[in-house]
């Protein structure tokens, strides 16, 4: 079985200061990582994935995920915060072994809030 | 190159009425999926349609039907429409392969009396 958490409901970060937003996940084989955003009345708009390789994965609008698998950890980053990145953040997994489910499992989201 | 869209963006149905939601997809992608997002409940599968001519139940499949019309096309239908189906839902498509990621429309807000 896979499954992910997000153990944050809410970050809360100043303008320009560094933010990190929480994922940890499960799987009986190979994780591929996927993290996304939703901005209020939007859906969700993919950011980045980690499939092999580099554990360090850049992304769209600066931000980037660190794969951990010894932490079976892939949080997301940028280094310096915008009050615009205030959005949802969703991360998800699928499973690459062969018994793995097609179906990729959400986290239940984390509210990300940059205060100016 | 519109991605995926959804039609209605807003409905207001009282109980008991039925209605198909709309989805349409124009990147030549083999999955589709429709998902409803309620507060602290994070995203839950409905149905998905893996390829054309397919279709699977998700994670809370009871009162919905669905139908891949063709490759392009993955409409929801509510039958009997309940206060417990108000959710905003999402339609995505995908290639099938595992490490594609998913492209989601931008929702149909339902409301239902």
């Amino acid at each position: 079985a896979q499954s992910v958490a997000q153990p944050e409901d809410q970050v809360n970060v100043a303008e320009g200061n560094p933010l990190t937003v929480k994922c940890t996940y499960s799987v009986s084989g190979n994780p591929y990582l996927f993290w996304y955003v939703q901005y209020p009345n939007r859906g969700l708009q993919f950011l980045l994935k980690y499939i092999t390789g580099d554990n360090l994965v850049k992304g769209s609008y600066g931000f980037e995920a660190e794969f951990n698998k010894s932490q079976t950890s892939f949080h997301l980053k940028k280094p310096s915060a915008l009050v615009s990145d205030s959005a949802l953040y969703f991360c998800a997994v699928r499973d690459s072994s062969s018994g793995g489910s097609y179906i990729p499992t959400f986290g239940r989201g984390t509210s990300l809030i940059v205060h100016p | 190159n519109a991605g995926v869209t959804q039609t209605p963006k807003f409905q207001v149905l009282k109980t008991g009425q039925s209605m198909t939601l709309q989805c349409a997809q124009d990147m030549n992608h083999n999955s589709m999926y429709w998902y409803r997002q309620d507060p602290g409940m994070g995203l839950r599968l409905i149905y998905y349609s893996a390829s054309e001519g397919t279709t699977d139940k998700g994670e809370v499949p009871n009162g919905y039907n669905v139908s891949r019309l063709n490759k392009r096309e993955f409409s929801l239908r509510l039958e009997s429409a309940a206060p417990s189906q108000t959710s905003v839902y999402f339609c995505a498509s995908s290639y099938r392969d595992l490490h594609n990621e998913q492209f989601f429309g931008p929702g149909t807000r339902l409301t239902v009396l």
